[in-house]
């Protein structure tokens, strides 16, 4: 119940393509959705994070779609650019849980 | 404003050594979670301190231990190190407990037990 699952596992994407990245929960009592970016070598960065009181938050090129119904969420990139490669990693948590439970991970990979 | 810092940023141990990572956490932010993540996998939950306390842990053994200092650094202690433990340490920093907020993570120290 604790699972969040992430698909696709890498993703391969022309230079402005659009990017989508899904994920589903199960844990109803999640209340916090973040998007981290990861470099290799690198920690985990926050890109853009969503609550379930709206179905969508757009950060720039960035669009997090919720869906409270179905238990999923996911990251729309738009304009899809090389410097956009990394592994993007869903998360999900909530104020009565210590932790963020992260997927597994989506690799992408935009080509000019 | 100073980001989340940790070291070392690589280490070499053997199995059955010790070791200590440390972290400083983002001015402001009281705390400090511990993750690991193994290659290829996502980040996986050990401890979170708050105000010095443990304020929750993931499945990982009791050798797995931490600590936090009262301008809320903190360390991540493992005993008896195993070859399953190398991987990327990660310290998350964040303005209050709980796991609903922000959490600013580190660099890493990548730990490599032989």
């Amino acid at each position: 119940q604790q699972q969040v699952k992430q698909s696709p596992q890498s993703l391969i994407v022309q230079k402005g393509g659009i990017s989508i990245i899904n994920c589903a929960y199960e844990n109803t009592a999640f209340d916090y959705f973040p998007w981290y970016q990861q470099f290799p070598g690198k920690g985990p960065a926050l890109l853009i994070a969503i609550r379930p009181d709206v179905s969508e938050k757009k950060e720039g090129r960035f669009t997090i779609s919720f869906n409270k119904s179905a238990k999923q969420f996911s990251l729309h990139i738009m304009d899809s650019q090389p410097g956009d490669s990394a592994t993007y990693f869903c998360a999900a948590g909530s104020y009565n849980t210590d932790k963020l439970i992260f997927g597994t991970g989506t690799r992408l990979q935009v080509f000019p | 404003e100073t980001g989340v810092t940790q070291s070392p940023t690589h280490l070499i141990k053997t199995r059955g050594q010790q070791v200590t990572l440390r972290c400083s956490s983002q001015s402001g932010h009281n705390t400090v979670s511990w993750y690991q993540q193994a290659l290829g996998q996502g980040p996986q939950f050990i401890f979170q301190y708050y105000r010095e306390e443990e304020n929750g842990r993931g499945n990982f053994p009791p050798r797995f231990s931490g600590l936090q200092f009262p301008n809320y650094s903190s360390e991540l202690n493992v005993n008896a190190l195993e070859l399953d433990d190398s991987a990327l340490y990660l310290c998350a920093s964040s303005p209050r407990q709980g796991a609903d907020n922000e959490q600013f993570f580190g660099p890493g120290t990548r730990l490599t037990v032989l």
